[in-house]
């Protein structure tokens, strides 16, 4: 079975640090590209970084550039999130996703599939 | 940045009933439209990709259709697991946007 487990999130203080895991199961993890999604309380789904199977190649939401760092060890199956100088507005759920991709023809198009249970960070003093 | 619209942001419906949601991208972006369904305490799910590609094991009375800017999620006849919350999301460029989400509820 396909799957994604996040962890890590907690209750950090305004201007802290945590670290966020994602392991991949059921799949080859090492072949795909990932991503980083939150959503804060009642709110929408809000991408916030992306990483090639390498990850040579790295994305920032403008929200958190500058702050967070995605990064990959392809030889333990994980994905992880390291946030910095976190705000209240942090405050989400955070899920990493699996990117998955297909050939139409000369277009190459992307989704999320799956998604983890997600991870709840909260920034509060 | 491509900006996503969905209209509405919150619908009542019964079951049985046909309902169409709707996302507009801020600028052409082909047929690079996925649609999400989430549950209340739950991740999203995917539904379809590509604008009209149903996802395996997803039921066949969802269906997308549209594409550069206007697109269009249809369920033919609403069944009851299907009241949830229903999000479009652009993968024609960084940042991978949203739309707000259609809230679709028991009338």
């Amino acid at each position: 079975e396909v799957q994604l487990v996040e962890s890590g999130g907690a209750l950090v203080q305004p201007g802290g640090s945590l670290r966020l895991s994602c392991v991949a199961s059921g799949f080859t993890f090492s072949s795909y590209e990932m991503n980083w999604v939150r959503q804060a309380p009642g709110k929408g789904l809000e991408w916030i970084s992306y990483i090639t199977s390498s990850g040579g190649t790295i994305y920032y939401a403008d929200s958190v550039k500058g702050r967070f760092t995605i990064s990959r060890d392809n030889a333990k199956n994980s994905l992880y999130l390291q946030m910095n100088s976190l705000r209240a507005e942090d405050t989400a759920v955070y899920y990493c996703a699996r990117m998955k991709s297909l050939w139409f023809g000369e277009f190459r198009y992307s989704w999320f599939d799956p998604w983890g249970q997600g991870t709840l960070v909260t920034v509060s003093s | 940045d491509i900006q996503m619209t969905q209209s509405p942001s919150s619908l009542s419906a019964s079951v049985g009933d046909r309902v169409t949601i709707t996302c507009r991208a801020s600028q052409n972006i082909s047929s690079y439209l996925n649609w999400y369904q989430q549950k209340p305490g739950k991740a999203p799910n995917l539904l379809i990709y590509a604008a009209s590609s149903l996802q395996s094991g997803v039921p066949s009375r969802f269906s997308g259709s549209g594409s550069g800017t206007d697109f269009t999620l249809t369920i033919s006849s609403l069944q009851p697991e299907d009241f949830a919350t229903y999000y479009c999301q652009q993968s024609f460029s960084t940042p991978y946007s949203f739309g707000q989400g259609t809230k679709l509820e028991i009338k």
